[in-house]
């Protein structure tokens, strides 16, 4: 069965930094681009980042660009998510899911709260 | 960046009726590949999105044929059939041709 498990929200001041991380199991993690998804309280859906199987590609949204690193470790099967200057319109569930070899996210986690606020 | 518009917002019906969802982009979602990345998700109350079709009229695994996809290009549409209460939530569509990858607004299934 394919599971990913968010971890590393919490509550965090404007300006602060953050890491998120997921944990993939029940299929071959490094075969499979994965990605980033998060939606703010009450609001629709939000790509935020790409990561390609091996790394070798990775795509950002433009509200995220220069803030936030995407990363994976293959032999942890382990996907991450590195958000530094935060700012109040970055509060929402971030979730990580899988990108299937046709094209969408199959498989998504249950998500992490993120709350930036003073 | 491709902005995709979801129609109606919110659509109001009656437990095994029909209805349709409208999914437009502002450019043609056809890959270089031939392939068009156009993919369709539910979320119900409190939880994370689950995929129902994908590559505009291909059911995902588990996915009644109660539900259908189709269109071309720019114009897709998701139908869906003799409509069950644990089909009540919101639909999104996904492209994923292009980067930034981008959402649907969203559309309100609910009784009526």
């Amino acid at each position: 069965e394919v599971q990913l498990v968010e971890s590393g929200g919490g509550l965090v001041q404007p300006g602060r930094s953050l890491k998120l991380s997921c944990l993939a199991s029940g299929f071959t993690f490094s075969n499979y681009g994965m990605n980033w998804i998060r939606q703010a309280p009450g609001k629709g859906l939000e790509w935020v980042a790409s990561i390609s199987s091996s790394s070798s590609y990775i795509y950002y949204a433009d509200t995220v660009k220069g803030r936030f690193t995407i990363s994976r470790d293959n032999a942890k099967n382990t996907l991450y998510l590195q958000m530094t200057s935060l700012r109040s319109e970055d509060t929402a569930l971030y979730y990580c899911a899988r990108r299937h070899t046709m094209g969408p996210f199959d498989y998504w986690g249950q998500g992490v709260m993120v709350t930036v606020s003073s | 960046d491709v902005l995709m518009t979801q129609t109606p917002v919110s659509l109001p019906v009656s437990l095994g009726g029909q209805v349709s969802i409208s999914c437009r982009s502002s450019q043609s979602l056809v890959h270089s590949d031939g392939n068009t990345y156009l993919h369709w998700y539910l979320q119900k109350p409190g939880q994370s999105p689950q995929l129902l079709i994908y590559r505009v009229s291909n059911r995902f695994s588990g996915v009644p044929d109660r539900f259908s996809g189709s269109g071309s290009g720019t114009d897709f549409t998701l139908k869906i059939s003799r409509v069950e209460p644990e089909d009540l939530g919101v639909y999104y569509c996904l492209q994923s041709t292009h980067f930034p990858l981008t959402f649907g607004s969203g559309t309100k299934l609910e009784i009526k």
